[in-house]
């Protein structure tokens, strides 16, 4: 079993719709979870990050977490075109952080 | 920029070259990290130096070794490669202990190319 598992896309959506990304994750002493963006031929920057269950939310994007299914996901409202990038998911314990392959966003103007 | 920076950006060499990857991190953080990115695939972690001393090696071949003087600099030394190894490289830098939330901050990348 994957540490990380996303759904590798790509997913397409028009812009103005809201993009939704989900990641599970196998280790129950995740202590806290990041989304993660990589524009093609770049290096992953920050986009959030959240560690606490519920919903926590930063201009357009929401990142949500259920500790109990081992779930988080990325919300994008009001995508652009410039959201078109790779999502990574990464999971940390201690020191370490897993990483998910990545889901693959393509917004169509 | 997000404080740390990779040199060169851009590597082709031989199976049979010796080079060097070099990463600095100017956010004042405590551990460094090595990751390798190839296609289609999650990125790897190679090496974690924390508070200048290596806690992880991720089977890694010993082609790779790694090198980390202080907590600002940290090198990957390359030899012998294979095509394989052709990939990018990352070096990022966080802040761990008690109390952090070890925000991983990732440098640019180098291209790697063995021909």
């Amino acid at each position: 079993q994957k540490e990380v598992e996303q759904n590798s896309g790509p997913l397409s959506v028009p812009e103005g719709a809201i993009a939704s990304l989900n990641c599970t994750y196998s280790d129950r002493g995740s202590q806290s979870f990041f989304w993660y963006r990589q524009y093609s031929g770049k290096s992953p920057e920050l986009i959030m990050f959240i560690y606490s269950n519920g919903d926590k939310e930063d201009g357009r994007f929401t990142a949500q977490l259920n500790k109990a299914s081992q779930y988080v996901s990325l919300l994008i409202r009001d995508s652009q075109p410039s959201d078109s990038a790779t999502y990574l998911c990464a999971v940390r314990n201690d020191y370490k952080l897993s990483f998910g392959a990545g889901t693959t966003v393509t917004v169509r103007a | 920029e997000t404080g740390v920076t990779q040199t060169p950006r851009h590597l082709v060499m031989g199976m049979t070259n010796k080079k060097s990857l070099k990463c600095e991190q100017h956010l004042g953080h405590n551990a460094m990290y090595w990751y390798k990115q190839s296609a289609k695939k999650p990125l790897e972690l190679m090496f974690v130096y924390s508070l200048e001393e290596r806690v992880e090696n991720n089977s890694v071949p010993s082609r790779f070794s790694p090198e980390c003087p202080n907590s600002s600099h940290l090198f990957l030394h390359l030899h012998t490669l294979q095509p394989e190894d052709s990939a990018l490289y990352l070096c990022a830098s966080s802040q761990v202990g008690q109390g952090t939330k070890n925000i991983q901050y990732f440098g640019a990348g180098t291209r790697l190319s063995v021909l």
